[in-house]
């Protein structure tokens, strides 16, 4: 058990462009969380995904932000034609079927100039 | 959606000081945790409990589930316990998971 891993854990760029983030879950962990946290509050949910299919969006999931998880196992979040607002930490988590325990990877931080 | 807050917002403790954090939730859960994030960001899993009493080390939580809140334990704080605590709920098994504001401890020497 590696725990769930998170690639780039930094990431600096300039509004307009896109942005792809990965995470890798923990193994045979069939459920994957995707959220998000701004400075000085607490995580929030945009997505989750069990195997393949993606089964919940968060409002905040703006047409500019896409999730996949082609394999059942890592997923990517892209966001395209970043704005300064989208600067926030990236959380993924990963969770077994039938237990709920949520376990965290260690974030991408996203800085958009 | 379910509302949840945590009490108080702001900590300062002097190393070997006890506390209690609380957290109170607006609806009945299946899912409670409590976590620690580091100042590196990562979200640390401290315990998972929708209710009873649990304790591990110098950590203790304890939920009651029928009135809706939680309460995170520390004894004999150390300097690495400082960072920011929160609790999390989730309304149904494999579902999102909602966070309160945390707490922010900082333990003093």
């Amino acid at each position: 058990d590696t725990g769930v891993s998170q690639n780039p854990r930094h990431k600096i760029t300039k509004r307009g462009q896109n942005v792809t983030f990965r995470c890798d879950p923990i193994s045979e962990h069939n459920r994957l969380y995707w959220y998000r946290q701004t400075l000085g509050q607490g995580p929030e949910f945009l997505t989750y995904f069990q195997n393949e299919a993606q089964l919940e969006k968060s409002r905040l999931l703006s047409d500019r932000f896409s999730a996949e998880r082609p394999k059942g196992s890592f997923s990517t979040l892209e966001i395209q034609r970043t704005e300064q607002g989208d600067s926030a930490m990236y959380l993924c988590a990963s969770s077994l079927t039938g237990r709920v325990e949520q376990y965290f990877g260690p974030g991408t931080r996203l800085t958009v100039t | 959606g379910i509302q949840v807050e945590q009490s108080p917002p702001d900590l300062i403790l002097q190393e070997g000081a006890n506390s209690t954090l609380r957290c109170n939730f607006s609806d009945s859960v299946n899912n409670l945790q409590w976590f620690h994030q580091n100042p590196w960001g990562q979200l640390i899993n401290l315990f998972y409990i929708p209710s009873g009493t649990k304790q591990n080390g110098r950590l203790s939580a304890t939920t009651v589930a029928t009135e809706r809140y939680s309460l995170l334990y520390i004894s004999s704080s150390q300097t690495t316990d400082s960072g920011v605590y929160f609790c999390a709920v989730e309304l149904a098994a494999g579902n999102k998971l909602t966070f309160g504001g945390g707490t922010r401890v900082l333990v003093k020497p």
